[in-house]
């Protein structure tokens, strides 16, 4: 099993800073199999990033993310209010599809 | 436009069993899969298994083998999770999610149905 490891566990930031996150991976994820989620208090789950670079449909375009093998990193260039909330990542190479453990994004 | 609608929130005993529908619409049910992922109170998203809405096929996390089972209508357009034998350990909000086979991302998601396991 593919564990993925998420850091920070907490990031304060201000609105209209930019957000780093990171995403490790125990094995290499081949092919770039790798996701995106961002998830508000009292929603479910929403797709912002697959296959490690591109953005689902009607994400904005300062979600962006890179990676390959085992690091991975999801960037916010800057931050908009709605944009504090979890993200997890998620890993689909390998079964079964794990996900890591999230990063909260909280205003600073 | 796409969606998944789950059906509404439950309370079970313990060693009870529960079955969540999710209703997609707004695209052909049989040429997508369906996934299910819970999420513990206060906790991380934790994959359970997958369903093929085309031929039925399944997937199940090692965790849920032998008492989860996933299935389809294509008729109605719902896929249905039940979980047998449940502990006060599943509480949690199950989610279905659209997927375009069995190993791939998740879009897009169900509102989640909360399943609390008391006694």
């Amino acid at each position: 099993e593919i564990v993925l490891t998420q850091s920070p566990g907490t990031l304060s930031l201000s609105p209209g800073e930019r957000a780093t996150l990171s995403c490790r991976a125990s094995q290499s994820v081949s092919s770039s199999y790798l996701a995106w989620y961002q998830q508000r208090r009292g929603q479910a789950p929403r797709l912002l990033i697959y296959d490690t670079s591109s953005r689902a449909t009607g994400i904005p375009d300062r979600f962006s993310g890179r990676g390959s093998g085992t690091d991975f990193t999801l960037t916010i260039s800057r931050l908009e209010p709605e944009d504090f909330a979890m993200y997890y990542c998620q890993q689909y190479d390998n079964s079964p599809i794990t996900f890591g453990q999230g990063t909260r994004l909280e205003i600073k | 436009q796409v969606q998944l609608v789950q059906s509404g929130d439950e309370v079970k005993k313990p060693g009870a069993s529960v079955k969540v529908s999710c209703k997609a619409a707004g695209y052909t049910i049989s040429s997508y899969g369906i996934s299910w992922v819970r999420q513990a109170p206060g906790q991380g998203l934790e994959w359970m298994g997958w369903i093929s809405s085309h031929n039925d096929n399944t997937v199940y996390a090692r965790k849920y083998q032998g008492r989860v089972t996933m299935t389809a209508d294509t008729s109605s357009t719902t896929v249905y999770m039940e979980v047998r034998s449940l502990r006060s350990d599943d509480t949690a909000v199950y989610y279905c999610a659209r997927s375009s086979s069995r190993w791939n991302w998740f879009d897009p998601w169900g509102q989640g149905t909360l399943v609390t396991v008391s006694s």
